[in-house]
This record gives structure tokens, C-alpha cells and sequence, in this order.
């Protein structure tokens, strides 16, 4: 089974430019996460889709990040203009949707897009 | 309030010996599931236990157990026989009931234990 693909690896920007990552989920898994992974912490939800709708935006800096999941399964971050402090890992994680006991439900992660914002 | 607190920032172990990664975490959610990770410096988030808040034992997945303490609201990873590809972040992270319209909940991270197994 494939795993939960993202592109690029790696990006350097410079701040206020604009910038785009890609992940493709797990086949079948309506689920997607991005999570915000800053260096020494640990990963915060920026948006999570059930599929192709919007289930939890509130940490997801409307101003200059935007997010889409087309036809429920790929989806795209966009950052514009990026920051300095947005240097961090970004991380997609998908997972399917619960039957019953939701909270049980296991997420896999991509290996994540380092940005660096300089 | 933080919801996941890993106290320890980093931690050593010897090779072969066993060692204990301390999460306690908040909810007034009486259903809820505990899961931990493993990041290597490759960066991707690797799965290893989870816990439900109603399960009656202690999970456990080859090396892993985890020491589920419900009162205390604690969730310790145990590892055993700790080997040298066991060096990683590790992260603790809860999930709460079901959102609106079915859907899973957030994963939510605690700040993570650097594990370094010393050969």
C-alpha cells in the first residue's frame, strides 16, 4: 500500500514570496491533515479536511495560508506572502473516516516539506 | 491549557535496557485516544501504539507497551530492549471523541522526547 506521497522535500524562499506544497493521501482515506511542525515542537493542525470539505480551520492563518482538496483526494498549501516565522516542516497526514469509535482512528503522515523562509 | 505535556526534553538509554517516555494529558472527554509516534531525523511521523480511553489493558505492539494510567491521566511508552535504531523524536498525541458530522478529530502533539540509545 502507498503511503501518503508529498512534494517538494525541500524549499527555500525568500519572505514574501509565495509558495505551494502538494500531497496525495492514502487511497481511499477521506481525511487529510496539514500540520505545522516548527523545529523543537511538535506538530500543530492547520487544517483538516473530511473529503473535500473544510472540518477545522481555526489555526490556520486565513490572511496568508490557503488550503484545497480537489475532488477529495489530493490537496494542495499555499502560503502568500510567506513570513520568516513560517519556516517549519509541513506535514500531511490522512486517515479514514471513523465508523464509530472516531477517536480511535489511526493517522499516517507524509515525510513532510521542509520551508525555509529567508 | 495544554491539552499533551511530555516532560522530558531529551532522554539517553543504554543499549538492550529498557526505558520509560512520560505523556499526561487533559480532557473532560470521557472518550478519547491516546496514540505515540516516532519521528526520525527522515522527518516522517512512524505510528506505534495506541490506547482507548475505555480499553480495559494495557496496550502493548512488540517493544512497545504502554503504562496507561487512567486516574492520573497518564500514558507512559515503555520501550524494551532499546536499540540503536530506536534514537528519535517522540511524540505523544490524544485524539477526542467524534466531531461534527462524524468526522475524526484533530490529532493533538505533545512538544516531544529526544530519545539517543548509547551503544
Amino acid at each position: 500500500e502507498a503511503g501518503v506521497a508529498q512534494s517538494p522535500r525541500y524549499k527555500i524562499i525568500e519572505k514574501r514570496q509565495s509558495v505551494a506544497f502538494w500531497c496525495n493521501p492514502i487511497s481511499g482515506h477521506a481525511t487529510l491533515y496539514w500540520y505545522q511542525q516548527i523545529l523543537g515542537q511538535g506538530p500543530k493542525l492547520l487544517i483538516q479536511f473530511q473529503n473535500n470539505g473544510v472540518v477545522d480551520d481555526s489555526q490556520l492563518p486565513k490572511d496568508r495560508f490557503s488550503a484545497e482538496r480537489l475532488k477529495g483526494v489530493d490537496s494542495t498549501l499555499k502560503i502568500q506572502p510567506a513570513k520568516l516565522e513560517d519556516s517549519a516542516v509541513y506535514l500531511c497526514a490522512s486517515s479514514l473516516k471513523p465508523r464509530d469509535r472516531g477517536w480511535s482512528t489511526e493517522a499516517f503522515f507524509g515525510q513532510g516539506t521542509r520551508l525555509t523562509v529567508v | 491549557a495544554q491539552k499533551i505535556t511530555q516532560t522530558q526534553p531529551g532522554m539517553f538509554v543504554q543499549e538492550k535496557e529498557a526505558v520509560t517516555l512520560d505523556c499526561t494529558y487533559d480532557t473532560s472527554d470521557p472518550s478519547y485516544g491516546l496514540f505515540w509516534y516516532k519521528q526520525p531525523s527522515s522527518g516522517e511521523m512512524i505510528f506505534l501504539i495506541y490506547q482507548g480511553s475505555y480499553d480495559q489493558q494495557n496496550a502493548t505492539e512488540g517493544r512497545y507497551s504502554l503504562n496507561f494510567q487512567k486516574a492520573r491521566k497518564s500514558a507512559n511508552l515503555v520501550i524494551s530492549a532499546s536499540q540503536l535504531g530506536d534514537s528519535a523524536m517522540y511524540f505523544c498525541a490524544m485524539r477526542e471523541g467524534l466531531g461534527s458530522s462524524g468526522s475524526a478529530r484533530q490529532l493533538t502533539f505533545g512538544s516531544g522526547t529526544q530519545l539517543t540509545v548509547l551503544p
